[in-house]
């Protein structure tokens, strides 16, 4: 059975880089689709990108230039970098699983992530 | 504002069949295949239908999507109180070339 579990800092500072890594166990990662969407609190999902394990890499246009994921198969993890956060990048950030995107079949219990100083 | 639109709210009461829209594009809805999402209270969401009108394992056949043009629906029969949750549309956008959800509804059992 897979798992997905969103780990890293709760709580970040405007202008600072969110990072959250995603472990993933029951399956190996090298295979799926694996990506990152985003919730604002008391808000609607919202994509940010995705990862396949051979390491192409697909965003958000609209978050582009501030993202980064990568893939580490020898860990079974992927990972998220956001930089320049503000007020408006917290949200509940969770982890999925697709067979393609947007076909999410498996995801984490998500983590919220503040941004304040 | 969200690409694909649904309307904010449903509500039906236990037994009876309700549904809920998703409108989009040609780029999207149009062209590609629509998930949809249950997010209950508190939790992550859950894969409901995939690819139109497709159930995962596990998911009851009281659940059911459709699509027609740049359009889609998903009818709940047989409405239950735990079937109360939030639901989200989704596809992939040609335009964008990334996927969009809808805003999603939060379905009320009354």
């Amino acid at each position: 059975q897979v798992q997905l579990q969103e780990s890293g800092p709760g709580l970040v500072k405007p202008s600072e880089t969110l990072s959250l890594t995603c472990t993933v166990s029951g399956v190996s990662i090298s295979s799926y689709y694996w990506s990152w969407i985003r919730q604002p609190p008391g808000k609607g999902l919202e994509w940010i990108a995705c990862i396949y394990y051979s390491g192409s890499t697909n965003y958000n246009p609209s978050l582009k230039s501030r993202v980064t994921i990568s893939i580490d198969t020898s860990k079974n993890q992927f990972s998220l970098k956001l930089n320049s956060v503000t007020a408006a990048d917290t949200a509940i950030y969770y982890c999925a699983r697709g067979t393609r995107v947007p076909s999410f079949d498996s995801w984490g219990q998500g983590t919220l992530v503040t941004v304040s100083s | 504002q969200s690409v694909l639109t649904q309307p904010p709210s449903a509500s039906g009461t236990p037994g009876q069949r309700v549904t809920i829209s998703c409108s989009g594009s040609s780029s999207n809805i149009g062209s590609n295949y629509v998930y949809w999402y249950q997010q209950l209270p508190g939790t992550a969401p859950k894969l409901l239908i995939y690819r139109n009108n497709q159930r995962p394992s596990g998911v009851p056949d009281r659940f059911s999507g459709s699509k027609s043009g740049t359009s889609a629906s998903l009818a709940i029969s047989g409405l239950r109180s735990e079937d109360e949750a939030d639901y989200y549309c989704a596809a992939w956008d040609d335009s964008l070339n990334s996927p969009v959800f809808g805003g999603g509804t939060k379905l009320t059992v009354l």
